[in-house]
């Protein structure tokens, strides 16, 4: 069965920094997605990155960018110029070849001013 | 405009009581999915539906019912066989099961009196 592992309970960066969450799956499929969600206090999901595996270049969109190293089966979100509404819950999921979609545990994510 | 709609957005549940949450969608999407939320933790996933009629479970089915009658609904329901269902529970959609982001509901925080 495949899992996610998101090893980084919280983490925090300075107002304008970078920061690097990390995410590890487990899987023996070869063709799959990979998501990155946000959760803010209101607890609304909010998609932040999408990586399809079979597509080498890392994905971008805007500040956020994605580090996916398919052999080590990592993939972190690293998101630049860091700004205090990026406050929230950071979650890494995956999709294989079967509708199901799992989800790590989650990084909380501090901005400190 | 479209978008996936959860009601209510919070319920109690009596002991020995069942209880249903809805998620009605508008999106014409295939597949849905419920997740439950624990505090601090990360969803995890309860049933899962490609079409209508069908639905597989997902990591912690036991004390969870669904039904999928129409491709627009996928009602949850939580029965007394569930000892704690105190969580945030979301629902999801996405457009054809296989390759495609989520789209979430805005939550049911369901307690227990």
């Amino acid at each position: 069965a495949q899992t996610v592992t998101q090893s980084q309970p919280e983490m925090s960066v300075q107002e304008a920094e970078t920061v690097t969450l990390s995410c590890t799956y487990d899987t023996s499929e070869s063709d799959y997605y990979l998501f990155w969600y946000k959760q803010p206090p209101s607890r609304q999901m909010i998609l932040v990155i999408r990586q399809e595996a079979y597509k080498q270049q890392n994905a971008t969109e805007n500040r956020f960018s994605v580090n996916f190293q398919k052999a080590a089966k990592s993939f972190s979100l690293k998101i630049s110029d860091s700004q205090l509404g990026d406050a929230a819950m950071y979650f890494c999921a995956y999709k294989g070849y079967v509708a199901k979609i799992i989800f790590g545990k989650g990084t909380r994510l501090h901005i400190l001013p | 405009d479209g978008g996936i709609t959860q009601s209510p957005k919070y319920l109690f549940r009596k002991e020995g009581q069942n209880v249903t949450l809805s998620c009605e969608q508008n999106l014409n999407h295939d597949a849905m999915y419920w997740y439950r939320q624990d505090p601090g933790q990360g969803l995890r996933l309860i049933y899962y539906s490609q079409i209508v009629n069908d639905f597989q479970k997902g990591d912690i089915a036991e004390g969870y019912s669904v039904s999928r009658e129409k491709k627009e609904s996928f009602p949850l329901t939580v029965t007394s066989a569930q000892k704690n269902p105190t969580a945030f529970y979301l629902c999801a959609s996405s457009s054809d099961g296989t390759n495609e982001k989520l789209f979430f509901g805005s939550g049911t925080q369901l307690s227990v009196l």
